[in-house]
């Protein structure tokens, strides 16, 4: 069966730092785009990054970019999402989402993980 | 880029048709073939409903479809039924090489 599981999300502080993972299955890993995806509590949905499936290609929302580092392990099956400098507005479910076509086919997502962030 | 423009809600009879709309620039939705469409039940996972502007998934009904013109995409459901009732979403690439989302529809069925 096809899915992704996130975990890794959690209370931090303003400032703080967060590693969350998604481990991939039922499919090849290596042939996909993924991206992570989040929604802030009552809001909409919001993309934060994605990664081609070698690595190479990575790019970030503005809202994030300097401050989350995307990464992949290949032969973990594993992506990954380092957050750090928290702000109060990253306060959401965070979705690992697999990509059916690059750039914006996410046609298999995880239940998410809560990150929120406290002052 | 600012998010992209949908309504904040619509509303249909089962059986009736309903149109979103979401609405860019010609730095994203009109620039590109890129836009996507999304389905999201209360507490759970979005789904991917068309993508690249028309296209559905394998196992997405064929009351869905997507259409393009300019720099404004809709999504049209046919035939509404009372599970259609969700927030729905769309997306599309931009000129920035990120992805951009709308700010979210919410589907009411009467």
């Amino acid at each position: 069966q096809v899915h992704v599981v996130e975990s890794g999300g959690g209370l931090a502080k303003f400032g703080g730092s967060l590693r969350l993972s998604c481990a991939a299955s039922g499919f090849t890993f290596t042939d996909y785009y993924m991206s992570w995806i989040r929604q802030a509590p009552g809001k909409g949905l919001e993309w934060v990054s994605y990664i081609s499936s070698g690595g190479s290609t990575i790019d970030y929302a503005d809202s994030v970019k300097g401050r989350f580092t995307i990464s992949r392990d290949n032969a973990k099956n594993s992506l990954y999402l380092q957050m750090n400098s928290l702000r109060v507005e990253d306060t959401s479910v965070y979705y690992c989402a697999r990509s059916l076509r690059w750039p914006n086919a996410f046609d298999i997502w995880g239940q998410g993980t809560m990150v929120t962030v406290s002052s | 880029h600012s998010a992209l423009t949908q309504p904040a809600s619509v509303s249909g009879s089962p059986g009736q048709s309903i149109t979103i709309s979401c609405t860019g620039s010609s730095s994203d939705i009109g620039g590109y073939n890129y836009v996507s469409w999304y389905q999201q039940h209360p507490g759970k996972a979005p789904k991917l409903m068309i993508y690249d502007v028309s296209n559905r998934p394998s196992g997405v009904s064929n009351r869905f479809s997507g259409s393009k013109s300019g720099n404004t995409a809709s999504l049209t459901i046919s035939g509404l039924q009372a599970d259609d009732e969700a927030d729905y979403y769309c997306t599309s690439y931009t000129s920035s090489s990120t992805v951009l989302f709308g700010g979210g529809t919410k589907l009411t069925v009467l």
